[in-house]
């Protein structure tokens, strides 16, 4: 069956570091892949995206990568900030008009 | 700025009642999307439309209806509510890739 995987558990980190988060995918061939992030009670804001003929995407702090190969994107924030803190969504789309969201993951930024 | 405006942040609703869920957008869009999320499941999409009174099932349509009579207005209808039906529900719109998502309505059956 289609799936896509972020990790369930939350990602703790001290403030300053870099927080990697991963999105893997089976079974999808997609065009695109999207990377939201969502704050509690609040809907998810887009942050990112990247192509299939694309490696990495950078914007400010944020960096994605996606390796068709592997099935699998890689979401980076450098230079962490308690502001970080929220929760980060992967999200596919194959051609067409529907997306299909990974779970999330939560990520912590201490300071 | 996009924005994508539901009619209730939070509702409470008992079982058998219908159910109305309605979102807005400024920003002139053809597509919009209803999706629910539930604590480890991610978003799942239950209709899109790409244009004014077209509509596609998503994923999970079963027990919800939707009308959309014009571009800017989406509305999601629980024909009969029913407890599994207590959820977050979020509209989104787009253009093209990126979808820009109201703050959600999360919805109480009881």
């Amino acid at each position: 069956s289609q799936k896509i995987e972020q990790n369930s558990e939350a990602l703790n980190i001290q403030e300053g570091k870099t927080a990697t988060l991963t999105c893997n995918y089976t079974n999808y061939s997609p065009a695109y892949l999207q990377w939201y992030r969502q704050d509690p009670g609040r809907g998810p804001v887009f942050l990112l995206l990247i192509r299939e003929n694309e490696k990495e995407k950078r914007k400010e702090r944020l960096k994605v990568t996606f390796d068709t190969t592997l099935k699998q994107s890689l979401f980076h924030i450098t230079a962490s900030q308690p502001a970080d803190s929220a929760t980060y969504l992967c999200a596919l789309n194959t051609g067409g008009f529907k997306t299909i969201f990974g779970a999330g993951t939560r990520l912590f930024v201490k300071a | 700025d996009v924005k994508v405006t539901q009619s209730s942040r939070y509702l409470v609703k008992r079982t058998g009642e219908k159910v109305f869920l309605e979102c807005v957008q400024d920003m002139d869009h053809e597509n919009m999307f209803w999706y629910r999320q539930d604590p480890g499941l991610g978003l799942r999409l239950i209709y899109f439309s790409y244009d004014v009174k077209m509509k596609e099932k998503g994923d999970i349509p079963e027990g919800y209806s939707v009308s959309r009579e014009k571009k800017e207005r989406f509305s999601l209808i629980l024909e009969s509510a029913s407890t599994n039906q207590t959820s977050m529900y979020l509209c989104a719109s787009s253009s093209s890739s990126e979808q820009y998502f109201g703050p959600g309505t999360r919805l109480t059956v009881t």
